[in-house]
């Protein structure tokens, strides 16, 4: 079935740092693709979205671009904030038999310290 | 304000009790979910509706049991055969229907503990 990879963390960075955070998925047909944030005992904020190949996807400095020929959208921020610690996930949704699926990596965790 | 609300946040429940976790929405969608979360790991889902008297299992069901009686409400029972309850859990909606594909809206989360 279709799922999704996502880089284990914790990932650590100083302040103004360059963050990437990679995702790879599987999908047999063509699927939207998703970041989400997690802040501590929160639920999930969608960050940005892609719904078709070579979309860029843009929100609060973050950019993920939809790559069909690696099957990726690795997320990338030019310069990280303490604010930015968080949880990341990367997802994917698509159809099942006329139906939305969505599919979660096990998530990033980000620590960005000052 | 449109969103998904969940209550209570944090629920203690004892060995051998039934509790409903509750997730309300005024976003008019169609499509709701729970997922639970574990400590360090990604969400695992339990159940889905894509519209009303209508659900289907996710892939960890067992143990528990819901309802879709309305399009706004999707309750969540954790029932005592549930053997390892404690968890995050998370609801949430997105506007898909047949021939869809769009994002989804959380809620803020029930914390469940077994006492």
């Amino acid at each position: 079935g279709d799922s999704v990879t996502q880089m284990e963390g914790p990932v650590t960075l100083s302040e103004e740092a360059f963050l990437t955070i990679n995702c790879t998925y599987t999908a047999t047909g063509y699927p939207s693709l998703f970041w989400y944030v997690q802040y501590p005992g929160e639920g999930l904020q969608l960050l940005l979205k892609a719904t078709k190949a070579d979309d860029k996807g843009s929100n609060k400095g973050f950019e993920a671009t939809y790559r069909k020929e690696t099957t990726s959208f690795h997320l990338e921020k030019g310069s990280v904030q303490v604010s930015d610690s968080a949880v990341y996930f990367c997802a994917l949704s698509y159809m099942n038999t006329g139906f939305q699926k969505l599919v979660f990596g096990t998530g990033t965790r980000l620590l960005v310290s000052p | 304000d449109g969103g998904i609300t969940q209550s209570p946040k944090y629920l203690f429940r004892k060995e051998g009790q039934n509790v409903t976790l509750s997730c309300e929405q005024n976003l008019n969608h169609d499509a709701m979910y729970w997922y639970r979360q574990d400590p360090g790991q990604g969400l695992r889902l339990i159940y889905y509706s894509q519209i009303v008297n209508d659900f289907q299992k996710g892939d960890i069901a067992e143990g528990y049991s819901v309802s879709r009686e309305k399009k706004e409400s999707f309750p969540l029972t954790v029932t005592s055969a549930q053997k390892n309850p404690t968890a995050f859990y998370l609801c949430a909606s997105s506007i898909a229907g047949r021939g869809m594909n769009t994002e989804a809206f959380f809620g803020q989360g029930t914390r469940l503990t077994v006492v």
